[in-house]
Order: C-alpha cells, then structure tokens, then sequence
C-alpha cells in the first residue's frame, strides 16, 4: 500500500447506527486530518491531530467523534447521525501541522446517511 | 481573514484546446502558500503544486503551467492541449504561516473541468 489509504469506499447508515472510517497513511507523515466535502460546497476542515494529538476542532457536532492511535492511523467514530451528514469524507496526512505543509488526500468514504 | 475564489465554476473545452482555470485569493500575511488539486471522480484529491508567496516565477511541468501574480493576487493554472483525462474539479488553495499556530488550507469552490473528445 502506498500513499493515504480510506476504507471503506461507500457506506450506507440509518440514523441510529454506529459506524467507522478508517484511514491509514504510509508516508511516514506525522499530521493527519478529517475533511468533510458536502455537493457544493468548499471543503470543510474537521480536525486535525500532528503526533497524535487532537490540535484543531471546528465545531464539529458530537456525533463524530475521532481516534489518533498512532501516526499512521485515524479513525473517525460516527453516531446519531443525520442525512445532511451525507458527503465524501476525506482524509489527508502532511509532514507537519502547520498547514504550509503539502497535505495528501486518500481517495475518500462516500458517506450516505438515510 | 483568508479566501480563495474561483470564479468559474465549470468550464467545457474540446480535446487538444488550451484552458486557464483562475484562482484569486486574499490574505493580510506576506508569508503564505498556495496550492492546486485535482479531483478526478473517483474523489481523490490530487496533489499538482505548491508555491510560496516568495517565489513568483512561473512554473511549467509537461503541459501544465502556473501563473503566480502577487499585484493582482492570482495564481491561474493553465492546461495546454487538453485531454479526455484531465475532466476533473480543480481546486485552489491557501494556506498563511503564522509562527506558533496552526493556519489551515482554505479551499476555493474548485472549477469542473470537462474536456470532450
């Protein structure tokens, strides 16, 4: 495997489930992030952890909530979602957090909430 | 505060024609760095250029070019002799440097690029 990894692709969710994504990234990178892109709009920056550590939360709703085990890995916990949660999820990894850093995206979690 | 704006929101070309999707962006830094994207549909986004606001020398790279200008805050992205695969959304972005904070990219709306055959 190579560059941002995301699984899985697609994902169909009612309201009341509990669901994951999961992202890995193999470029020995120490900043990871969730991005959320809605039909029309700009990318919404979610959160972002650099060694770990959570460093950026833009008000996102409870009901997402993330998981930095290690570098390479992030997770994003998903509860008690709503259809206007619909959207490709998008996460990316740069080598700092500091946002100059070029960040590389993973191909995305086509998110569908019914 | 920062923003990126891209102005076209789809442009339609036929294969083999030149094509400039503009970007224009506003920022109180003197030190910041923009990017371009593509997003082919398979949803990933692509990284093709970074450059910082110190460096205006236009770039070139098979057929693909930017066009950095710090007088009217642009940095266009112009495609030569377009291809069936270059259909895609084109994003720009900006990102500030301020010591000791985090600054995050800030994405324009991106342009849909769609190159007939």
């Amino acid at each position: 495997e190579t560059g941002v990894t995301q699984t899985p692709r697609h994902l169909v969710m009612g309201m009341t489930n509990k669901k994951s994504l999961k992202c890995e990234q193999h470029l020995g990178h120490n900043a990871m992030y969730w991005y959320k892109q809605s039909a029309k709009k700009p990318l919404e920056l979610m959160f972002v952890y650099n060694f770990k550590e959570q460093t950026e939360n833009n008000s996102v709703p409870s009901r997402f909530s993330p998981e930095c085990p290690n570098s390479s890995h992030l997770f994003l916990h998903l509860h008690t979602l709503q259809p206007e949660d619909s959207a490709l999820y998008l996460c990316a990894s740069s080598q700092g957090y500091r946002g100059t850093d070029t960040q590389y995206f993973g191909p995305g979690t086509r998110l569908t909430v019914l | 505060a920062q923003k990126v704006t891209q102005a076209q929101t789809e442009i339609s070309v036929v294969e083999k024609e030149d094509v400039t999707l503009d970007c224009v962006y506003e920022t109180r830094d003197t030190t910041y760095y923009l990017f371009w994207y593509k997003q082919p549909p398979s949803g990933e986004l692509v990284f093709l250029i970074r450059r910082n606001s110190f460096d205006e020398q236009n770039e070139i790279s098979g057929r693909y070019s930017w066009n950095f200008q710090k007088s009217t805050s642009s940095f266009n992205f112009t495609i030569t002799a377009s291809q069936v695969v270059d259909s895609a959304v084109y994003f720009c972005a900006l990102s500030e440097f301020s010591s000791g904070s985090a600054r995050q990219l800030t994405f324009g709306s991106g342009t849909q690029l769609t190159v007939l055959p």
